[in-house]
């Protein structure tokens, strides 16, 4: 069983402040772990991926995040926070199925940038 | 061009009543899903095809019937809508082997 648990339903930060958005994650195997973002009334966007390479991943738009395996952690950061930043953020961890891999979300963190 | 592309985008209907949602995907990509997305914003997948087989099949009533007429489609048919099937619906695809998902805009059914 795979899980994720994202610390902080809403999180808000000043802009030009730095952004940390928190995911823990539970697999029984060596798992596969993306941040998706999802604009108002848009689709999901995909930030980052980890695939069991180097462990500090860095995505589009300035994120990065570090997978942290003796904390079961995988934080999503930003050095400096823009007001289109302001989304909704998803921590998912990857199972591999046959032919396709089936994602579990966190339950998501609303991040607010205010000037 | 759009990657993956979900008709149509706002879906308004009564309860009782049968709709599809179409999807299409252009990236060339062997496997689809649909997801269901709460009010609460919560994301969990309904199904997911490969090469048109259907290789997960979630927890959903069988109101709900997923059909894949080609591996670059992957449409919704829901019968006898229910107030509780109010939600957005994403269509998403991916390559094989643990690859990211790109998701369409979604579809906004309410049911009235």
């Amino acid at each position: 069983a795979q899980s994720v648990t994202q610390l902080d339903s809403h999180v808000s930060v000043s802009e030009g402040t730095p952004v940390l958005l928190r995911c823990n994650y539970s697999s029984s195997y060596s798992p596969s772990l993306f941040w998706y973002v999802q604009h108002p009334n848009k689709g999901l966007q995909l930030l980052l991926k980890y695939t069991s390479a180097a462990t500090l991943v860095k995505g589009i738009n300035g994120f990065e995040a570090e997978f942290k395996k003796s904390e079961t952690s995988f934080h999503l950061t930003k050095p400096s926070a823009h007001m289109s930043d302001a989304a909704e953020y998803f921590c998912v961890v990857s199972l591999l199925t046959g032919g396709g891999n089936k994602l579990t979300f966190g339950t998501g963190t609303q991040l607010k940038v205010e000037l | 061009d759009t990657a993956v592309s979900q008709t149509p985008k706002y879906l308004v209907t009564q309860m009782g009543n049968d709709k599809s949602i179409k999807c299409e995907q252009n990236l060339g990509h062997d496997t689809m899903y649909w997801y269901k997305q709460d009010s609460k914003k919560f994301l969990k997948i309904m199904f997911s095809y490969n090469n048109k087989e259907l290789i997960i099949n979630e927890t959903v009533p069988n109101r709900f019937s997923p059909k894949s007429p080609d591996k670059a489609h992957l449409n919704l048919h829901i019968n006898s809508l229910e107030l509780g099937d109010s939600a957005v619906y994403f269509c998403a695809s991916s390559q094989a082997g643990g690859q990211p998902q790109h998701f369409g805009d979604g579809t906004r059914l309410s049911i009235l």
